[in-house]
């Protein structure tokens, strides 16, 4: 089974700053999709960044990149010139298929302020 | 607009009831999810349908019972609500197995 582990149940960061949340996780497959979505209060989850096991390349979105490590099996969240609405829960994810769907595993969390 | 919407938003009512959560998509993916998040925020899913067929269950009491009509829609309904059964619950889809799911706004159940 996989697992996926988030060790920092909260973080904060002043606007502008720079902050990397991090992530690990725990599989045999050799394929497979990591995702971080982001939960505001108003509980929407939200899709920052996808990433590809198979592409050795770190996906960016603009201010959001990943430092995606396969054979430490770590992928952390890196967020530059943090805003205020960066403000949210953050699940770092990982995404298996069975069959004709695909499950994601979510990571416990982590809960992000952003400050002034 | 295109989206993933549910309904009820909010949801309170006694142990003992019996609810239904529906969830309708408009972005013509074939497979729809059940996710539900506890008061911990610990997100897990719970059901999975590609095209009607359910294709992930996992091991949900079975007092729980999804029902799609068609693609477009994965209604969820529980039987003699529990207080245990209190969190929010999201309703998802995607396209493609290997793409990103889109989750609806989530329903919070509160039962009393």
């Amino acid at each position: 089974a996989q697992t996926v582990t988030q060790s920092q149940p909260e973080m904060s960061v002043q606007e502008a700053e720079t902050v990397t949340l991090s992530c690990t996780y725990d599989t045999s497959e050799n394929n497979y999709y990591l995702f971080w979505y982001k939960q505001p209060p108003s509980r929407q989850m939200i899709l920052v960044i996808r990433q590809e096991a198979y592409k050795q390349q770190n996906a960016t979105e603009n201010r959001f990149s990943v430092n995606f490590q396969k054979a430490a099996k770590s992928f952390s969240l890196k967020i530059s010139d943090s805003q205020l609405g960066d403000t949210a829960m953050y699940f770092c994810a990982f995404m298996t298929r069975t069959g004709t769907a695909s499950k994601l595993t979510f990571g416990t969390g982590t809960r992000l302020q952003v400050t002034l | 607009d295109t989206a993933v919407s549910q309904t009820p938003k909010y949801l309170v009512t006694q142990m003992g009831n019996d609810k239904s959560i529906k969830c309708e998509q408009n972005l013509g993916h074939d497979t729809m999810y059940w996710y539900k998040q506890d008061s911990k925020k610990f997100l897990k899913i719970m059901f999975s349908y590609n095209n009607k067929e359910l294709i992930i269950n996992e091991t949900v009491p079975n007092r729980f019972s999804p029902k799609s009509p068609d693609k477009a829609h994965l209604n969820l309904h529980i039987n003699s609500l529990e207080l245990g059964d209190s969190a929010v619950y999201f309703c998802a889809s995607s396209q493609d197995p290997h793409y990103e799911q889109f989750f609806g706004p989530g329903t919070r159940l509160t039962v009393l």
